[in-house]
Formats: structure tokens, C-alpha cells, sequence
């Protein structure tokens, strides 16, 4: 079993639709990250989470430590949104590394 | 400034050519990583400086070699590679070792075709 799992893993909604990818994780975290990559381009963080909730615009990144998930909101979705949203985590310690999701990828339609 | 920046944005390279990537960054971070992505795959993490010191590793065949000459500055020399290496090269810095500041800047990556 992958230490993360997300879902979906491919999502299309049209626009101005409420999107919801979710994130759950097997082990215990120090942090947890939501990224986002638009087709062929390099990655943008977009969230920082060790708990509770963090607004940014139209996304909003939630975590449930007891619960081991994550879930990652956009309002008011627009085409501009479609990307691959990937939730990592760092396991603490000195370890930089993150462990990546498979990623979801989200098509807005106009 | 909160930008990583890499050239190239593509390269393509015979197997045996020597070149290298670039990567800089100028947010006084004192940790910047390598990482390779194969499409449709999450990225894989080659190596981790700390304080210009390698400190991570992830068994990367010899034909890539990471250089730190500065805090600002990291490369990646790649010599006798194979096409299976053809991927998009990603570099990324963060703050420091502490958790607080473990947010990665990515960088926009260098799409690399070896022929």
C-alpha cells in the first residue's frame, strides 16, 4: 500500500464548480504540502500544512492529523485551474524528503 | 524574489555528450534539491544539498554528478547518459532543516531528451 493515496485520480468538472481532491497518508507527518503542475511545466506549492486550514484566493487546504487526510477546495473553479494537484508530506526529523501522491488531475471546462 | 530559476528549458544530448543544468536561486536558502519526473509520474528526489554539503543521496547512477559551488547555485553535470534518463529535471530550495520553513520552491524544470 502507497503511504499517500489521493482521489480522484482524474477529475472534470465545468466551470465555476466547487472542486474537492482529497489525501490520505498511512504514516505520521510533519508537514503536508499541496502542489500544483500545469502539462509539461514545472511545479507551483500552493499550501503548507501541519494543521487546521489555509485560504489562498479561491483554494482552500485542510488537514485532519488524527484522521490522516487531506483535502484541497477550489471555489469557483475556472479553466485556468486545470493542472495536476499533488499532495507530499515530509515525515519529520531532519528528513527532507518528500513523499509524493500520483497526483489528480483536474480539467475545468468552460 | 521568490523564484528558482533553471536553464536550460530544454536540452537534448547524444550519449556521449557532457552537459550540465543550472539552477539559482537568491532566497538565501540554504537547502536546494534535484529531482527527476517522468511523465505522468510524481518526481523522484536524486539528491539534497544542505548548507552546500550533500547530504541526501538516493543512489543515483554516477553519470549524474550535482555540484554546490555556492548557496545561490546548484548544477547537475551529466555525462554518458541513456535514453531511459530523457525526463523533465526539476530543482527546487527550501529555507533551511528546520520544519517550520520546509515549504519547496520549484523551479520551472529542464525537459532533457537524450538521443
Amino acid at each position: 500500500k502507497n503511504e499517500v493515496e489521493q482521489s480522484p485520480q482524474n477529475l472534470t468538472a465545468q466551470e465555476g464548480e466547487f472542486i474537492t481532491i482529497n489525501c490520505s497518508y498511512s504514516v505520521g507527518i510533519s508537514a503536508l504540502h499541496w502542489l500544483q503542475q500545469h502539462p509539461g511545466g514545472g511545479i507551483v506549492s500552493l499550501f503548507m500544512l501541519s494543521s487546521g486550514k489555509k485560504k489562498h484566493g479561491r483554494l482552500i487546504a485542510t488537514i485532519n492529523i488524527q484522521e490522516k487526510h487531506s483535502s484541497l477546495h477550489i471555489t469557483a473553479s475556472h479553466p485556468r485551474d486545470s493542472a495536476v494537484y499533488i499532495c507530499a508530506f515530509n515525515s519529520g526529523g531532519s528528513n527532507y524528503k518528500l513523499t509524493f501522491g500520483k497526483g489528480t488531475l483536474l480539467t475545468v471546462n468552460p | 524574489d521568490t523564484e528558482v530559476t533553471q536553464t536550460p528549458k530544454h536540452l537534448v544530448m547524444g550519449m556521449t555528450n557532457k552537459k550540465s543544468l543550472k539552477c539559482e536561486q537568491h532566497m538565501g536558502h540554504r537547502a536546494m534539491y534535484w529531482y527527476k519526473q517522468k511523465a505522468k509520474k510524481p518526481p523522484e528526489l536524486m539528491f539534497v544539498y544542505s548548507y552546500e554539503k550533500l547530504s541526501i543521496n538516493e543512489s543515483v547512477p554516477s553519470r549524474f554528478s550535482p555540484e554546490c559551488p555556492n548557496s545561490s547555485l546548484l548544477n547537475l553535470h551529466l555525462h554518458a547518459l541513456q535514453p531511459e534518463d530523457s525526463a523533465l529535471y526539476l530543482c527546487a530550495s527550501s529555507q533551511s532543516r528546520d520544519s517550520v520553513f520546509r515549504t519547496q520552491y520549484f523551479g520551472p524544470g529542464t525537459r532533457l531528451l537524450v538521443l
